[in-house]
């Protein structure tokens, strides 16, 4: 069936570098978007959406870019922290559902100091 | 409180028991969502309530799950006859409604973290 995925299940970078997440989507309804962070031990934490009529948005050192054409999501993390150190996981809403939000398998993210 | 409260943090059952996990949405939130997580996985969607009644609940496993929100505020998971594949945490989430015709922001709690022996 029709599923969002990531790229990379594990991502490592040096504090201060950019970090770039990657996600793929398949549902072609699918018209809304959202990235969230997950630490340890907690429930998934909203950074940033974005809607099938934009192609960038932009948020306090982070940036979520849409590609339609390839069906690519991306999140940038400028000047990555080690509070960053999280797992990422973008979403989609179900085939263009009110409420339904399908997400990715995730990807951790570690910031070395 | 502040934000989403789940309870219990954590419940350990055997095979076969019942469990309920309870959910305590941001106040003033009429939209609440159960969503399962397994171990390096993302959250499965489970169900969604808008108010009292359940909008949608074609992402509940089989019928040993059930859930309520009878007030339209506080929900309860309940789960009869636990197997051992139940195991996961359960993550209940709650939103303002449906901000622009979508989910906005979902607010989740910690989780319950359910483990069946």
């Amino acid at each position: 069936g029709e599923s969002v995925g990531l790229h990379l299940p594990t991502l490592s970078v040096q504090e201060g570098d950019n970090s770039i997440i990657n996600c793929a989507y398949s549902n072609s309804a699918s018209d809304y978007f959202i990235w969230y962070k997950q630490e340890s031990g907690k429930g998934p934490q909203f950074i940033i959406d974005i809607r099938s009529n934009m192609d960038k948005r932009q948020g306090q050192r982070v940036t979520v870019l849409l590609n339609k054409t390839v069906k690519h999501l991306s999140l940038q993390i400028a000047a990555t922290q080690p509070g960053d150190s999280a797992v990422y996981f973008c979403a989609e809403n179900s085939g263009g559902s009110n409420y339904k939000l399908t997400f990715g398998k995730g990807t951790l993210l570690t910031v070395n100091p | 409180g502040a934000g989403v409260s789940q309870t219990p943090s954590n419940k350990v059952t055997e095979k076969g028991k019942y469990v309920e996990l309870r959910c305590d949405p941001i106040s003033g939130h009429t939209a609440l969502y159960w969503y399962r997580q397994s171990l390096g996985q993302g959250p499965e969607f489970l169900i969604y309530f808008q108010g009292t009644g359940a909008a949608d609940d074609s992402g509940l496993p089989n019928d040993r799950f059930f859930a309520v929100r009878p007030e339209g505020s506080v929900s309860t998971l309940k789960i009869q006859r636990t197997e051992r594949g139940d195991s996961a945490v359960y993550l209940c989430a709650s939103s303002r409604g449906l901000a622009g015709g979508k989910t906005g922001e979902l607010f989740f709690g910690e989780g319950s973290r359910l483990t069946v022996l």
